[in-house]
């Protein structure tokens, strides 16, 4: 049982440049999440989904697109990386019948 | 705005001491308080879920108190060790997020052996 995984675990990304952030989780949670973590701020919601074919966007959706097309996988996609971007991303998953949340071991993106 | 501030920033412990740090959060239209432990290099982990005021939580030497009248809760550690040095990060859960997790910057805490 891996609970959420993510690729790839670092990327640096030239501005312009387009990627997708891969989230994969087996536990066949409905409600998944990406968030973006910057050095002495809290986790920011980018997008959320609360099941296959339905997604929303977070705090600071800009610049990013999700789509979810399995319960399973919640791609991110930058497509016109800037270096605002440069985070670390955390994809999260959960059932709907429980706040807590399960985190991925995150990517650390780096935009020059 | 909702904001979730946790303080201290950080904290250094000496091991075998005990500690504790807040987490203040927007009281109005209140649901739920998270607390997570996120140790370097690895992801955040779910200690407690909150609801109630008043409400107490304990999971080994660590424990938090909720009083949601105020908008405070305290984390505790009691004895503390080397394992327990991480980011202790909480969330705020209201009617106003639109019952996303709005999550403060995190108490990092270290332990001195």
């Amino acid at each position: 049982n891996a609970g959420v995984t993510q690729t790839p675990k670092f990327r640096i990304l030239k501005i312009g440049q387009s990627m997708t952030l891969q989230c994969t989780q087996d536990m066949n949670h409905n409600y998944m999440y990406w968030y973006r973590q910057d050095p002495g701020m809290g986790l920011k919601l980018i997008y959320y989904s609360v099941g296959a074919g339905i997604t929303d966007k977070g705090e600071v959706p800009n610049g990013y697109n999700v789509s979810r097309s399995t319960t399973e996988d919640f791609p991110l996609r930058l497509e016109l990386a800037a270096p605002s971007q440069t985070s670390v991303y955390f994809c999260a998953a959960r059932a709907q019948s429980s706040y807590e949340q399960y985190f991925g071991p995150g990517t650390r993106l780096t935009v020059t | 705005i909702l904001n979730v501030e946790q303080s201290p920033q950080s904290l250094h412990v000496q091991e075998g001491d005990s500690t504790n740090f807040t987490c203040s959060f927007p009281s109005s239209n209140f649901y739920a308080l998270h607390w997570y432990r996120w140790e370097t290099a690895k992801s955040p982990e779910a200690l407690f879920v909150m609801t109630l005021n008043g409400d107490e939580k304990k999971k080994g030497r660590i424990s938090a108190t909720l009083n949601t009248k105020e908008g405070y809760s305290y984390l505790y550690i009691k004895g503390s060790q080397p394992e327990d040095s991480a980011t202790y990060l909480c969330a705020s859960v209201t009617r106003d997020s639109n019952y996303q997790l709005i999550w403060g910057a995190g108490t990092k805490l270290i332990i001195k052996p």
